[in-house]
């Protein structure tokens, strides 16, 4: 079965600063989900991305698929304090990776 | 977007009985819809697809004596925890893919989660 590795575990970071968030597939990635999630509470679809070298952007978020590389990177540039919580990739089979906890101070 | 509706979103049972959740895609058609399970600050973690219309498939390590899953249609797939125990108590959560046209299936919709607490 697909293992999903993200890293960091989990992140600080100062209002107005960028930050990163990696996945990494143990298998070829036939399309991998990003997702926001407050513990307790449902997921937030961000997006999907189903190509090697596929871009999206949706506001101040960008995620993007390295096929090769059975990676996928999820960027927030100008972090809020909207953008607290825990980010999720998940596999074509919406099986997860262990989460990214980001924590946004003011 | 498509909807997941999951009920209850909380409940609290005694040890021994069963508690039963529902998830419902509220205007697609499912075929198919996952369970998952959730600790404090852990991920989601798959416990079974289920399938309409036929036997779910169980991840590696979930009973399925204890976690039983019906799909009896298109919009409605039940989780039922049976003779629950206190380490049964999670954070429970579904989801569905949206099949229909102009979906193409690729996005998948959550319902909001039962928290499970047994007593």
């Amino acid at each position: 079965s697909q293992e999903l590795e993200q890293s960091p575990q989990s992140l600080i970071v100062q209002e107005g600063k960028n930050l990163t968030i990696n996945c990494t597939s143990s298998k070829t990635l036939y399309g991998l989900y990003w997702y926001k999630q407050k513990y307790g509470e449902g997921l937030i679809f961000l997006m999907m991305l189903q190509k090697g070298g596929e871009e999206k952007s949706h506001e101040k978020i960008t995620a993007k698929l390295d096929e090769k590389k059975q990676q996928s990177s999820l960027h927030i540039t100008a972090s809020q304090p909207s953008h607290a919580g825990i980010y999720l990739c998940g596999g074509y089979k919406l099986s997860f990776g262990a989460g990214t906890t980001v924590t946004v101070r003011a | 977007g498509a909807v997941v509706s999951q009920h209850p979103s909380r409940v609290i049972c005694k040890s021994g009985t069963s508690v039963k959740i529902e998830c419902r895609s509220l205007d697609f058609q499912a075929t198919t819809m996952f369970w998952y399970r959730q600790f404090p600050k852990q991920s989601l973690m798959l416990m079974a697809t289920s399938n309409e219309g036929s036997k779910a498939t169980y991840e590696q390590g979930v009973e399925k004596d204890k976690f039983l899953i019906n799909h009896a249609s298109l919009t409605l797939s039940t989780l039922t925890v049976t003779s629950a125990h206190p380490e049964d108590s999670s954070f429970y959560i579904c989801s569905a893919r949206d099949w229909g046209v102009g979906s193409g299936g690729t996005e998948a919709f959550f319902g909001q989660g039962t928290r499970l607490t047994v007593v």
